[in-house]
């Protein structure tokens, strides 16, 4: 079945401690990215990748890193997590052949930082 | 900056029809899209309008694009009870690689 998924699914941690979030899709896509969603701002884009090796800042990276070391891993790095990165965080992946071609979304990954 | 605009509630009973709209500020956009999301799950691409385009139709969905006013709309014709969601307009560049998003209207739909 062709899907991204992300993991965790929930996380709760305290501001300081690294964590990252992993995406993984099974469709050989070229393109990944990550969003966060938050209330009343809709989703707004963190970080993509066009392929491995190649990523770019989308309108919110601040605080955030990723890495795409291979095209089906694409994971979100918080180095120093802080309250305001609490949020949904979306991963997606599509392959850029055609333009117009879905872009899949995985599940979510839902960050609390206290 | 890019700017995409939505009203953030809609309710309309079973059976009418839903128009949800949608302002962006990015002329040189060159895809127009809707998404609809529903509880717990991502979200998955409704349809899609070339900027080149004024209207396209799909089953219940009716894509509408004024370019010189910067305005889209997606009507859903015969609005069942599945079809409460938040519905995002998104713009995009012509590479699809940037993505902009509205904050998302939620559709209540009322039996």
């Amino acid at each position: 079945e062709a899907q991204v998924t992300q993991n965790p699914r929930y996380l709760i941690t305290v501001t300081g401690k690294k964590l990252t979030v992993t995406c993984s899709q099974n469709m050989n896509h070229e393109y990944m990215s990550w969003y966060r969603q938050d209330p009343g701002l809709g989703l707004r884009q963190i970080y993509y990748s066009m392929n491995v090796e190649v990523t770019d800042k989308g309108d919110v990276p601040e605080g955030y890193k990723v890495s795409r070391k291979e095209k089906r891993n694409f994971p979100l790095i918080l180095e120093s997590p802080s309250p305001n990165q609490t949020s949904l965080y979306f991963c997606a992946s599509k392959s850029p052949a055609g333009v117009t071609d879905t872009q899949y979304f995985g599940p979510g990954t839902r960050l609390t930082v206290l | 900056g890019e700017d995409v605009e939505q009203s953030l509630f809609l309710s309309v009973r079973e059976g009418d029809s839903s128009v949800i709209n949608c302002t962006y500020t990015d002329s040189s956009s060159t895809y127009l899209y809707w998404y609809k999301q529903e509880p717990g799950a991502g979200l998955q691409l409704l349809t899609y309008i070339f900027s080149n385009m004024d209207m396209k139709q799909d089953q219940r969905l009716t894509v509408l694009l004024n370019k010189k006013d910067k305005h889209l709309s997606l009507r859903i014709a015969d609005t069942q009870t599945g079809d409460s969601a938040i519905y995002f307009c998104a713009e995009g560049d012509t590479g699809g690689f940037k993505t902009i998003f509205g904050a998302g209207t939620r559709l209540f739909v009322k039996a």
